[in-house]
């Protein structure tokens, strides 16, 4: 399966900037999406990374706060912006293929001061 | 609303037995579900998977079934290593969606004790 790069794996910090999280994966795939893990809570999923095209967002996200881009079929960034302590969770990309069930990365641990 | 749901949020198994993970789901247009493995400072990584049309689907250790009138599913590992320590997760999507989407449960972390 494709290896995916996550960028960065941790950070930390302040409140009211952002951050931008780059996923690398070393193959051309379909799809692309961003989830989020808050502290003890399920993944969720942020949106559906379109190539070329404005991100599908799910329910109570929105594109101001999580910008995506996805330039090429190998890569994608999201940008958490604005940040607030709410906002302190562990962001994955994943990304899939036809036939074949979601493959993760190992995500990016950030915490808001 | 919590479409899928584990309510163990943890449990512990002694080596060699069995290990049993459950899950229920809410909305009866799910027609694929899976389960992932989550070590700390990892991401999820794919175990197994079954469609709605089985009720029973294994490989090597793992074993899910499906119970789609109670919607119900069920991860079954034996014999339980301490190498399976982990969170497990499981999944349901719609295929019919044609949006690959997943819900995830809330986990359930499996502690195996050597």
């Amino acid at each position: 399966s494709a290896v995916i790069s996550q960028k960065p794996s941790r950070d930390i910090c302040q409140r009211g900037t952002s951050l931008t999280i780059q996923c690398q994966v070393d193959s051309q795939v379909t799809m692309m999406f961003w989830y989020r893990q808050q502290p003890g809570q399920s993944l969720t999923l942020i949106a559906t990374a379109n190539q070329g095209s404005e991100a599908t967002y799910e329910s109570g996200f929105v594109i101001d706060k999580f910008p995506i881009s996805r330039p090429n079929l190998t890569f994608s960034t999201l940008t958490v912006s604005n940040m607030s302590p709410e906002d302190s969770s562990i962001y994955l990309c994943s990304v899939k293929e036809f036939g074949q069930p979601q493959h993760f990365g190992d995500g990016t641990r950030l915490s808001i001061l | 609303d919590q479409q899928v749901k584990q309510n163990s949020p943890s449990l512990s198994v002694q080596e060699g037995r069995i290990s049993i993970l459950n899950c229920d789901y809410t909305n009866s247009m799910f027609d694929y579900f899976l389960w992932y493995k989550k070590y700390p400072a990892e991401g999820p990584t794919f175990l197994i998977s079954i469609s709605s049309i089985k009720d029973k689907n294994e490989d090597g250790r793992f074993t899910v079934f499906l119970n789609k009138s109670a919607k119900h599913l069920s991860l079954h590992i034996v014999p339980s290593q301490p190498g399976d320590s982990a969170v497990y997760f499981c999944a349901a999507s719609r295929t019919t969606s044609g949006t690959y989407k997943y819900i995830f449960g809330t986990g359930t972390r499996l502690k195996v004790l050597a």
